[in-house]
């Protein structure tokens, strides 16, 4: 089956920095990318919307400056997360769809912790 | 837009007991519906699908069957095993889009 890999799994960092997160797609090209964020013993949450070679699409309420998000090449998306603050504490998972797919194939998840 | 409801947890059940997790939704359009499960520490994984009316999803002794007259596609297992023990959410997508999640039921099975 297809396989999405997250990096770094778990990342704790200093408030006001910024931190990297890769989501790859790697045995199919992902035209589609979606990052969501899970706040604890809550559901997932849509962030944002990465097509390769065009700019995110955001969902309402969350911050474009704060939520970087690149998705330059057919196998790999990266979200930064921007000045870092606790609240931005959570889960954050990606998930991949190949073009002309419906099924969505979801990343092992990146835990941050911001102190 | 779309919405998914399934039923709060934490579920409690003792092994080998039948599993019921409810969940309804609302759609524009004819949805994909989905039941996913996360188990602790863990990502997403498809437990399985149903793409349109009066299909079932089976996987691993799961089964769901997209019922559109009830807008319902409930989760069921027969008899549930320590290792099912997990979060379940329920899910659907219209068209191409992202997933719309509902709010993820816990379920803790007892030896």
């Amino acid at each position: 089956g297809a396989v999405v890999s997250q990096h770094p799994s778990r990342v704790i960092c200093k408030s006001g920095t910024s931190v990297k997160i890769e989501c790859r797609s790697l045995d199919f090209q992902a035209t589609t990318m979606f990052w969501y964020r899970q706040f604890p013993k809550q559901s997932l949450m849509l962030m944002a919307t990465s097509n390769e070679g065009s700019k995110a699409t955001y969902e309402q309420g969350v911050e474009k400056d704060k939520f970087l998000i690149n998705h330059a090449s057919l196998t790999l998306s990266t979200l930064t997360v921007t000045s870092a603050h606790p609240e931005d504490s959570s889960f954050y998972i990606c998930s991949a769809r190949a073009g002309g797919h419906n099924e969505q194939f979801f990343g092992p998840g990146t835990r941050l912790t911001v102190l | 837009g779309n919405s998914v409801t399934q039923m709060e947890g934490p579920v409690t059940l003792s092994e080998e007991a039948f599993l019921t997790i409810n969940c309804t939704y609302t759609a524009t359009g004819y949805p994909s519906l989905f039941w996913y499960v996360q188990y602790p520490g863990e990502g997403l994984q498809l437990l399985l699908k149903a793409t349109k009316a009066d299909d079932k999803g089976s996987n691993k002794g799961f089964e769901a069957t997209y019922r559109k007259e009830t807008t319902s596609f409930h989760l069921e297992k027969g008899s549930v095993q320590v290792s099912d023990s997990a979060v379940y959410f329920c899910a659907l997508s219209t068209g191409r889009r992202a997933l719309t999640f509902g709010s993820g039921t816990r379920l803790q099975v007892q030896p």
